[in-house]
């Protein structure tokens, strides 16, 4: 079975502080995403990673950025968190040629 | 702009009933169909995927999809009250590794 990991399942944090939220999957996928899901408005693609060291953005890309220096593991940094930051994160994943993704369980984070 | 649209509901049904979720999506050249199940506070798991026109069963659950009409569903026979949770549809074009997802709809499923 796939497994995809997120480091925390609940995170607060205060305004302004610097925020890092990891992924890792153990089935050598090449592609991993990070996505953002808020009541309403469904999930949003953050950014995605189609190889080591490489990074698209997504659709709502702006106080985030990702960095991805191994193949397995994907992370999401929140520069200055902010109010509007506070949301569950979802990291998926999925090799190239294959179809579906598979998503880690998700971390709950409030920003205060 | 590729759009998945869902019905948000919620649909509620009686326990035993036929659950019948729809998904309708712009992008005619898409290619690959699924459906996500996600209970409340939890991530989307895959519970159906399919690619060609018809129906395709896995236990309870059949898949249905009519390119033509670019529109996939998902009927839940016997629903259970464990079936209660949102279901999201997500659709890719050919050659694309990004999805792009409807907003789901959420299913009540009543003893």
């Amino acid at each position: 079975d796939v497994k995809v990991t997120q480091s925390s399942r609940y995170l607060v944090k205060r305004t302004g502080e610097k925020v890092f939220l990891e992924c890792v999957q153990d089935m050598d996928h090449e592609n991993m995403f990070w996505y953002r899901q808020d009541p309403g408005l469904g999930l949003r693609l953050i950014y995605f990673s189609y190889d080591v060291k490489m990074k698209e953005k997504g659709d709502i890309p702006e106080g985030y950025s990702v960095s991805r220096e191994k193949k397995e593991r994907f992370s999401l940094i929140l520069e200055s968190a902010s109010t509007n930051q506070t949301s569950m994160y979802l990291c998926a994943s999925v090799r190239d040629n294959q179809e579906t993704q598979y998503f880690g369980p998700g971390t709950r984070l409030l920003v205060l | 702009q590729k759009e998945v649209e869902q019905n948000s509901g919620p649909l509620s049904v009686p326990e035993g009933a036929i659950a019948s979720l729809n998904c309708t999506y712009s992008d005619r050249v898409s290619q690959s169909f699924f459906w996500y199940r996600q209970y409340s506070g939890k991530s989307p798991e895959l519970i159906m995927s399919i690619y060609s026109n018809g129906d395709k069963e896995d236990g309870r659950f059949t898949a249905q999809l009519n390119k033509a009409s670019q529109y996939v569903s998902l009927l839940i026979r016997d629903s259970q009250p464990s079936d209660s949770a949102t279901y999201l549809c997500a659709v890719k074009g050919g050659g694309s590794y990004i999805p792009t997802f409807g907003r789901g709809t959420s299913l009540i499923v009543h003893p």
